[in-house]
């Protein structure tokens, strides 16, 4: 079991649906961050939010859209997507954005787009 | 934020130590190696992190060389459970940003 809780575990859409990813954590943690990660290759990090702002954009496209309503929530929400786009988007906090902290994982959301 | 390099893969009996190397012959002074790994199905875990000094806790130790160009991780008594792509990073710690960037990994297979 992870301490961060991402919902649904398995998600299929068509390309003009909308949808979102949720991402949830209650270790008081105050840096949140979205990765994709494709079959067979390591985790890429997509979003950084550092106290519930936005930090880092990792030049991802603009069907993905984050959102970070409080310090313990997560979002991603997905707007016309693309097959390519089909992956396993892991979600994971730290205690602070700015210091090394380790990151917790959660188990991910394994999206199919159709 | 120094690369590193990994085996692809490697295999390793049941109750034997593993020992996983990572070559960062580029890293800084100020930047710290951390390893994660990656149970299949699972999110990435943290294992433990280091600058310099040999660290050990319940998961692993790890043992940086004195140059600091390479690491191992030791699993001292591996199961069946530790089966897993094991992820070694170097990043500078109290950066702006906790940035995470993994290379591609070491699949340990851990044989009955």
């Amino acid at each position: 079991d992870t301490e961060v809780t991402q919902t649904p575990k398995h998600l299929v859409m068509g390309m003009t649906n909308k949808k979102s990813l949720k991402c949830e954590q209650h270790m008081g943690h105050r840096a949140m961050y979205w990765y994709k990660q494709k079959a067979k290759k390591p985790p890429e990090l997509m979003f950084v939010y550092s106290y519930e702002k936005l930090s880092i954009n990792e030049s991802v496209p603009s069907r993905f859209s984050p959102e970070c309503p409080n310090s313990s929530l997560l979002n991603l929400h997905l707007h016309a997507l693309q097959p390519e786009d089909s992956a396993l988007y892991l979600c994971a906090s730290s205690q602070t954005p700015g210091r090394g902290q380790p990151q917790h994982f959660g188990d991910g959301t394994r999206l199919s787009i159709l | 934020d120094a690369k590193t390099t990994q085996p692809t893969s490697m295999d390793c009996a049941e109750g034997r130590a593993a020992n996983l190397p990572c070559n960062h012959s580029t890293i800084s002074g100020n930047e710290y190696v951390y390893w994660y790994r990656q149970i299949h199905s699972q999110g990435p875990q943290y294992i433990i992190h280091g600058l310099k000094n040999n660290e050990t806790n319940e998961m692993a130790s790890l043992i940086i060389t004195e140059d600091r160009k390479s690491s191992t991780l030791i699993l001292p008594h591996a199961t069946l459970r530790d089966t897993a792509v094991y992820y070694c990073i170097v990043r500078v710690e109290g950066g702006a940003t906790n940035k995470l960037i993994f290379g591609t990994g070491t699949l340990l297979a851990v044989q009955p």
